[in-house]
């Protein structure tokens, strides 16, 4: 089946610095990859698409210059929290939907970003 | 934008009881409904999806029931086992089942041996 592949499943960084989430497709290509968040005890939440060849369309209250994300190639999205802080600490996950079948989301494995 | 809202928060069973989990939806676009199942720290795991030109669907033990127009979808497990024990999130979304999604704010359910 297909499988999204997310790294790294766990980080911990330092107040102010910048962390990057790579997430790829292993065996299709998506042209579309969305970002979730998800805080302790609470859902997940949409927090941008990810779109190959263009800009990235992020969810209202996002900030799009802290959390940049580049959908470098078909296969590639990152993510990257800029001037991380305590409160972006969170389980971060991506999916894309597979092009060739109207089927389910795949999910990567999460991250789980801890900022001290 | 879309908005789900999923109920209870909480729900403690026994084991061999059943368990019923309760969402609804905003936006009448919306066209298809999965469930997930999550465990700590883990990427959510489809359980079961329906879409709207279907009024139920069942699997096993599982089973989800939908009603476009009170615009509301459940998930019912029969038979409940301790391996049940997870947060369960509904969600929808527009167009492709791949689609972005909105999910429900989650069920965590415990089932008692």
């Amino acid at each position: 089946g297909a499988v999204v592949s997310q790294h790294p499943s766990r980080v911990i960084c330092k107040s102010g610095t910048s962390v990057k989430i790579e997430c790829r497709s292993l065996d299709f290509q998506a042209t579309t990859m969305f970002w979730y968040r998800q805080f302790p005890k609470q859902s997940l939440m949409l927090m941008a698409t990810s779109n190959e060849g263009s800009k990235a369309t992020y969810e209202q209250g996002v900030e799009k210059d802290k959390f940049l994300i580049n959908h470098a190639s078909l296969t590639l999205s990152t993510l990257t929290v800029t001037s991380a802080h305590p409160e972006d600490s969170s389980f971060y996950i991506c999916s894309a939907p597979h092009p060739l079948g109207n089927t389910e989301a795949f999910f990567g494995q999460g991250t789980r970003l801890t900022v001290v | 934008g879309e908005n789900v809202e999923q109920h209870p928060s909480t729900l403690s069973v026994q084991e061999g009881d059943s368990a019923v989990i309760k969402c609804t939806y905003s936006d009448s676009a919306s066209n298809y409904f999965p469930w997930y199942k999550q465990e700590l720290g883990k990427r959510p795991q489809l359980i079961i999806d329906i879409r709207s030109n279907v009024g139920e669907k069942k699997d096993q033990r599982i089973a989800v029931t939908l009603n476009k127009t009170a615009k509301h979808f459940s998930l019912h497990i029969t038979e409940t086992q301790p391996e049940d024990s997870a947060v369960y999130f509904c969600a929808a979304s527009m167009g492709a089942a791949g689609n972005k999604l909105t999910f429900g704010g989650g069920t965590r359910v415990l089932v008692k041996p």
